[in-house]
């Protein structure tokens, strides 16, 4: 068990630009997340997989973001044309896929968007 | 719906108790309990699924109130390592999707 990676830990980009985040969740894990989360703010629920398939995304995500976990392992999520309201820290999670199994969490990616 | 939970914030002197509850204004599946320090990821504390049950973890407890939909997290005799920022994750369903509150942050002065 290496725990839930996360590549970037830091990315700096500029207003419009593309960017794309990595999580390799534990290798046992069916369930993989994605939060949001802002200075003094809970994780902010993004979407989330069993395996390979996206059972849900937030209602309040925008369209520029997108998330994909193409074999059911790695997943990577993008945000196009981001904005200043985008820096955040991207955090990932995975679990077991039953209904007692706690989240363990990524150390983060931190977005700032200039 | 977001969980609410009460209080914000917390200052304690060591060996000091304290208690953090998270409300849902929706029927609960389970409640999940999660500990933050700065700059760090979350980290699990324990479950509480509907029925009412009550877990501990060394000085750490939790209840689960299904009637009024709410739990609570119970610090007893604090330590310096408590600090940090309580999260309650919420399921309305067993889908798996966890919603957070806005946490509660707990702060032990020696």
């Amino acid at each position: 068990d290496t725990g839930v990676s996360q590549d970037p830990r830091h990315k700096i980009t500029k207003r419009g630009q593309n960017v794309t985040f990595r999580c390799d969740p534990i290798s046992e894990h069916n369930r993989l997340y994605w939060y949001r989360q802002t200075l003094g703010q809970g994780p902010e629920f993004l979407t989330y997989f069993q395996n390979e398939a996206q059972l849900e995304k937030s209602r309040l995500l925008s369209d520029r973001f997108s998330a994909e976990r193409p074999k059911g392992s790695f997943s990577t999520l993008e945000i196009q044309r981001t904005e200043q309201g985008d820096s955040a820290m991207y955090l990932c999670a995975s679990s077991f896929a039953d209904y007692n199994s706690p989240l363990h969490f990524g150390n983060g990616t931190r977005l700032t968007v200039t | 719906q977001q969980p609410v939970q009460s209080p914000q914030a917390v200052i304690l002197r060591e060996g000091e108790d304290a208690v953090i509850n998270c409300s849902s204004s929706k029927a609960l599946y389970s409640v999940h309990w999660y500990r933050q320090k700065h700059g760090e990821a979350p980290i699990f504390l324990m479950i509480l699924l509907k029925g009412g049950e009550q877990k501990g973890h060394d000085k750490i407890s939790a209840s689960f109130n299904e009637k009024k939909q709410q739990s609570s997290l119970y610090l007893t005799a604090s330590q310096l390592s408590y600090s940090g920022t309580y999260f309650c994750g919420t399921e309305w369903g067993s889908q798996g999707n966890l919603i957070f509150g806005k946490g509660t942050k707990l702060s032990v002065k020696p």
